[in-house]
């Protein structure tokens, strides 16, 4: 198995609402990360877990609020969101940080 | 820290011609290069990589790409385009000495396929 599972595929979100993504691998990997993009644009790290702690955290303010249940599992808690905060968000894994990613196929969030 | 030039933000090209996406890096220290490709709507995945060994890589879909480190470029080749191959490419690097080092990606380069 070498996929990395989002859900849900399209998020539509008020900003007072409070919204979870998920993402799930089970390929064994010890780094998860969370991307944002944009239209056109490459992907904005956002979090990196390594070994299920975080590692990196990009200046991401806090109305993002990632979270690593298991090895497995990487969920993004979102509140209070900004209309500018409507993007595609990517979650990858990888056997290291350093190494290739394996992306799944975003959330698409939008925000009223 | 490393960084990573796709000079070409756009290419346009006729089907069944050949094309190259050219990508360069920062830093001739030891490096993993990657090339993604993102069809529309959906995530990135991996076309090739090179980690180490011979300096010409092959991937999927008729890809390959070859790494020259006194140029510090891992341009990406394709002798045959097809209407598929329609997509936003991004070049990736990572310093392979450093285990915490992230994966940096270039800004794309959209492959437009001319009929």
């Amino acid at each position: 198995d070498t996929e990395v599972t989002q859900t849900p595929k399209h998020l539509v979100m008020g900003m007072t609402n409070k919204k979870s993504l998920k993402c799930e691998q089970h390929m064994g990997h010890r780094a998860m990360y969370w991307y944002k993009q944009k239209a056109k644009k490459p992907p904005e790290l956002m979090f990196v877990y390594s070994y299920e702690k975080l590692s990196i955290n990009e200046s991401v303010p806090s109305r993002f609020s990632p979270e690593c249940p298991n090895s497995s599992l990487l969920n993004l808690h979102l509140h209070a969101l900004q209309p500018e905060d409507s993007a595609l968000y990517l979650c990858a894994s990888s056997q290291d940080i350093r190494g290739e990613a394996f992306f799944g196929q975003g959330t698409r969030l939008t925000v009223v | 820290a490393q960084s990573v030039t796709q000079l070409d933000s756009q290419v346009p090209v006729f089907e069944e011609a050949p094309v190259e996406l050219r990508c360069n890096y920062s830093s001739s220290v030891s490096v993993y290069l990657f090339w993604y490709v993102q069809y529309p709507n959906q995530g990135l995945q991996l076309l090739l990589k090179y980690l180490s060994g011979s300096t010409l890589v092959k991937g999927i879909n008729g890809f390959e790409a070859e790494f020259n480190k006194s140029q510090t470029s891992f341009h990406l080749r394709k002798p045959s385009v097809h209407i598929s191959d329609t997509a936003e490419y991004f070049c990736a690097v990572s310093d392979r000495r450093n285990r915490d080092d992230k994966i940096i990606f270039g800004k794309g380069t959209r492959l437009h396929i001319l009929p």
